[in-house]
């Protein structure tokens, strides 16, 4: 039962261009979404959040959208960058619930 | 900035050995959490804990495994016969008690069960 979907396993960008990397999910009682990046051989680093009461959050060159009649959500990076390139992970979660995590996007800027 | 960390970074063990993975939280977060991550697989919710109880766990985690905060800042991870299937990273979070709050991971312990 796969609750949150990051349907793309990968996906490579030019450096300097925007990188979108998508995520669905299932159960409508999430609210509260988040992003996070992973190195190899590191933890997960929090990039961004959004709550369900809001449809933008704006971090810098980190932008996530939330559209909750589509049950989507979307994380932007612009301009990317070589040391972006790294696996992207949607989490969500319900009432202040446990996370629950799609299985990843791989991130490769290219120079 | 405050960090999560775990020890060791990498645990070797024979199959049917108990095994403790060890983490620190953020000194003021109040909620504790286990992930682990089966090579080239996602990222999987184990257990949460909070106000010295499990408040959450899932499928995976079944009577071998259990947790503990023996003290005001250690949050360990037993699990007490280990399988080949266990091995795996193993992550460590923590958050603080306000709701909506990201949690924040440590950089993973490496189980390798032989």
């Amino acid at each position: 039962d796969q609750q949150v979907k990051q349907n793309s396993p990968s996906l490579s960008v030019q450096e300097g261009r925007i990188s979108i990397l998508n995520c669905d999910y299932t159960n409508s009682m999430f609210d509260y979404f988040l992003w996070y990046k992973k190195y190899p051989a590191e933890g997960p680093t929090f990039l961004i959040s959004i709550s369900s009461i809001k449809d933008k959050n704006e971090d810098g060159r980190f932008t996530v959208f939330l559209n909750k009649s589509a049950k989507h959500l979307s994380l932007h990076i612009v301009p990317s960058q070589p040391g972006d390139s790294a696996v992207y992970f949607c989490a969500a979660s319900a009432r202040g619930q446990n996370f629950v995590f799609g299985p990843g996007t791989r991130l490769s800027v290219l120079p | 900035e405050p960090e999560v960390t775990q020890t060791p970074s990498h645990q070797v063990t024979q199959m049917g050995q108990e095994v403790i993975l060890r983490c620190v939280p953020i000194s003021n977060h109040l909620y504790f959490y286990w992930y682990r991550q089966i090579l080239g697989q996602k990222v999987e919710f184990l257990v949460s804990f909070y106000n010295n109880e499990i408040s959450e766990k899932s499928e995976i985690f079944d009577d071998q495994f259990s947790v503990e905060r023996p003290d005001g800042s250690n949050f360990t991870l037993k699990i007490r016969s280990t399988k080949l299937e266990d091995s795996a990273m193993y992550f460590c979070a923590s958050r603080a008690g306000q709701i909506n709050q990201p949690q924040h991971f440590g950089d993973g312990t490496r189980l390798s069960i032989l």
